[in-house]
């Protein structure tokens, strides 16, 4: 079992729509989680931390359920710039520090 | 803006050559991480160091080494290069912490003919 999974997509909405993407981690004692998102041919950025009480900045909204150990991200109103790669991440304990663990990534197409 | 830099973005090298990829971060950053991203597989992480001279083997470290000799520099070595090492090659940096958001320079496309 991937220690983190997210289904690859694509999801194919119009302009306008709510899509939400879940992602699921196998280590319990994940300490800390994020979205990335990704363009074609680019490096990943950060779009938000995950924090357990929930979280929302502007359109994204993220939830982490630790009993069911997942997480989610919830886009609100697409427009076509969200269109990319979002990437799940877990930070574990690692060897001196934390190291970051990524899911493959969910394809997202906002269509006009 | 912390600024991570991959030395090239494009590199083609021939099997059994020895390769060296360069990654150098400005904020201080204590964490360094290689990863490789393939279609399909996502992000691998190949090494990573919490601070000078020290490494640490990622998931995938056959075939790679790395070497941290200054805090701000971090190197992936491919002692001798194979068909399989063509990947798009990420540097990574963040600070020590749970929370710490990872940092990522512009990716190195590496090709082995």
């Amino acid at each position: 079992r991937k220690e983190v999974e997210q289904d690859p997509g694509p999801f194919n909405v119009p302009e306008g729509a709510t899509v939400a993407f879940n992602c699921t981690y196998s280590n319990s004692a994940s300490q800390s989680f994020f979205w990335y998102r990704q363009d074609c041919r680019k490096e990943p950025k950060l779009l938000m931390s995950v924090y357990s009480s929930g979280n929302e900045d502007g359109r994204f909204t993220a939830q982490l359920n630790r009993a069911s150990q997942y997480i989610s991200l919830l886009i609100r109103d697409s427009k076509l710039s969200d269109s990319a790669t979002y990437l799940c991440v877990v930070n574990e304990r690692g060897s001196g520090t934390y190291k970051y663990i990524f899911g493959t990534g969910t394809r997202l197409k906002v269509l006009a | 803006d912390v600024k991570v830099t991959q030395s090239s973005r494009y590199l083609v090298k021939r099997t059994g050559e020895k390769v060296f990829l360069e990654c150098v971060q400005d904020m201080d950053h204590e964490n360094m991480f290689w990863y490789r991203q393939d279609p399909g597989l996502g992000l691998r992480l190949i090494y990573f160091s919490y601070d000078v001279k020290m490494k640490e083997k990622g998931d995938i470290p056959e075939g790679y080494s790395v070497s941290r000799e200054k805090k701000e520099r971090f190197s992936l070595i491919l002692e001798s290069a194979s068909t399989n090492q063509t990947s798009m090659y990420l540097c990574a940096s963040s600070l020590k912490g749970r929370y710490e958001k990872l940092f990522f320079g512009s990716g190195t496309q590496l090709s082995v003919l």
